[in-house]
């Protein structure tokens, strides 16, 4: 069991630029999520998928980020017009169940220049 | 919104040395309470799960909750220098949601 693998490990974009991270979460997983972790405010929550479909996206900025779950194996977050402030660690997280034990990945860290 | 706070910040140890870490949280209606730890540049490991008031063993780390007084600690019998690392405490607002809230860490050092 490999656990939650993330791609890229490090990621630095010009402002402007479009930034997309990927997310393989645990073989028979079917909660997949994803969290923001920076120095200022921590760990946020940003959004869940179950069984593949969104189901709470209410800790994502309503502009320029967007997550998809096109099947079982792979998450995307995509980031456009990305900003200095949207630098951090993104981590995704999977588990059994929407209540289970969340399995967290390695985070890749973007960074804004 | 439930709030959670860590202290110490920061904490050094000498090997060998017990270890303790504190939380205190905003309101007690939350049951399910974890501790994740951090090392530089890795993702979060869970070391202890504790959904009941009292304190649970998982090896060298436990836990202990107070939903009473609003705390939930971490005790690290033995640290190693390996032990070093970002230590972050989380918790569910209540049964059934999923949505984890957690502390901003206490970054631990353990000195030989």
């Amino acid at each position: 069991n490999a656990g939650v693998i993330q791609t890229p490990r490090h990621k630095v974009t010009g402002k402007g630029q479009e930034a997309t991270l990927w997310c393989e979460p645990i073989s028979g997983h079917s909660a997949v999520f994803w969290y923001r972790q920076t120095i200022v405010q921590g760990l946020e929550f940003l959004t869940y998928f179950r069984n593949q479909a969104p189901i709470d996206d209410s800790g994502m900025p309503k502009e320029r980020f967007s997550a998809q779950m096109p099947n079982q194996s792979h998450s995307t977050l995509k980031i456009q017009s990305t900003q200095p402030q949207d630098s951090a660690v993104y981590l995704c997280a999977s588990s059994l169940g929407s209540y289970a034990e969340q399995f967290f990945g390695p985070g890749t860290r973007l960074t804004v220049l | 919104q439930q709030k959670v706070q860590q202290s110490p910040e920061s904490l050094t140890v000498s090997e060998g040395a017990m270890a303790s870490l504190n939380c205190t949280f905003s309101d007690g209606t939350s049951d399910n309470f974890r501790w994740y730890r951090q090392h530089s540049g890795k993702g979060l490991e869970v070391l202890v799960s504790i959904f009941s008031d009292g304190e649970k063993e998982e090896g060298r780390f436990t836990a202990h909750l107070n939903r009473a007084s609003l705390h939930v600690s971490l005790h690290i019998r033995e640290p190693q220098p390996s032990d070093s690392a970002v230590y972050l405490c989380a918790m569910s607002p209540n049964t059934g949601n999923y949505k984890y809230v957690f502390g901003a860490g206490t970054r631990l050092k353990v000195i030989a």
